[in-house]
């Protein structure tokens, strides 16, 4: 079954410290697709990253980064040097390329504080 | 840049009264989706539309219609709506598979008196 597991709940930082936010994902596809989103507290859902089954390769973008392990179906990502406009729930989100309905499976999130 | 517009940010709505929530996509994507966000259960699946008038049930879909008449507008319909059906409604689009993007609409905060 596919499941997307954000273990932590909630994180507290303060600004300039790195955070990593965790995810683990369950999937029996052997193609498939991660993605991150950022809902910042107006609610609505931004997209920050994709990456699929067969690229291993890690991704900077600036202050983000994304590290990719199939070993350990995980698919973590950090903020350098976190900024107070970096508070917002984060999802990790799965969709299999088997999908009848191309659905994204979402993780529960993460609250993400960060304070000045 | 992909634009997709929810009517209203938020509503408020008796207990057995007909909602409509509308999403409008601005892209030309196949797939249109509706998802309901609850504290603690992430976002999920209501319906999906890969096509004008094509319908999937998703993961929730009791309570709920759709309607999708013309490519870039998909209706979430609460035919008589109730006090659980209290949520955060997003609409999201994507171009046609699995592997594209699904961009997200503001979101509709729904309250059932």
């Amino acid at each position: 079954a596919q499941k997307v597991t954000q273990a932590q709940t909630e994180i507290s930082v303060v600004e300039k410290e790195d955070v990593t936010l965790d995810c683990v994902y369950e999937t029996r596809d052997t193609t498939y697709y991660l993605f991150w989103y950022k809902q910042p507290p107006s609610g609505e859902l931004v997209f920050l990253i994709r990456r699929n089954s067969f690229d291993e390769q890690n991704e900077i973008s600036g202050r983000y980064s994304w590290n990719f392990q199939k070993s350990t179906s995980s698919f973590n990502f950090t903020i350098t040097a976190s900024q107070v406009v970096d508070s917002a729930v984060y999802f990790c989100a799965l969709t299999e390329d088997g999908g009848a309905t191309n659905k994204l499976i979402f993780g529960t999130g993460t609250l993400l504080a960060v304070q000045p | 840049d992909v634009k997709v517009t929810q009517s209203s940010r938020y509503l408020v709505k008796r207990t057995g009264e007909k909602v409509f929530l509308e999403c409008v996509q601005d892209m030309d994507h196949e797939n249109m989706f509706w998802y309901r966000q609850d504290p603690g259960l992430g976002l999920r699946l209501i319906y999906f539309s890969y096509d004008v008038k094509m319908k999937e049930k998703g993961d929730i879909p009791e309570g709920y219609s759709v309607s999708r008449e013309k490519k870039e507008r998909f209706s979430l319909i609460l035919e008589s709506a109730s006090t659980n059906q209290t949520s955060m409604y997003l609409c999201a689009s994507s171009l046609e598979g699995p592997r594209d993007t699904q961009y997200f609409g503001p979101g509709t905060r729904l309250t059932v008196l």
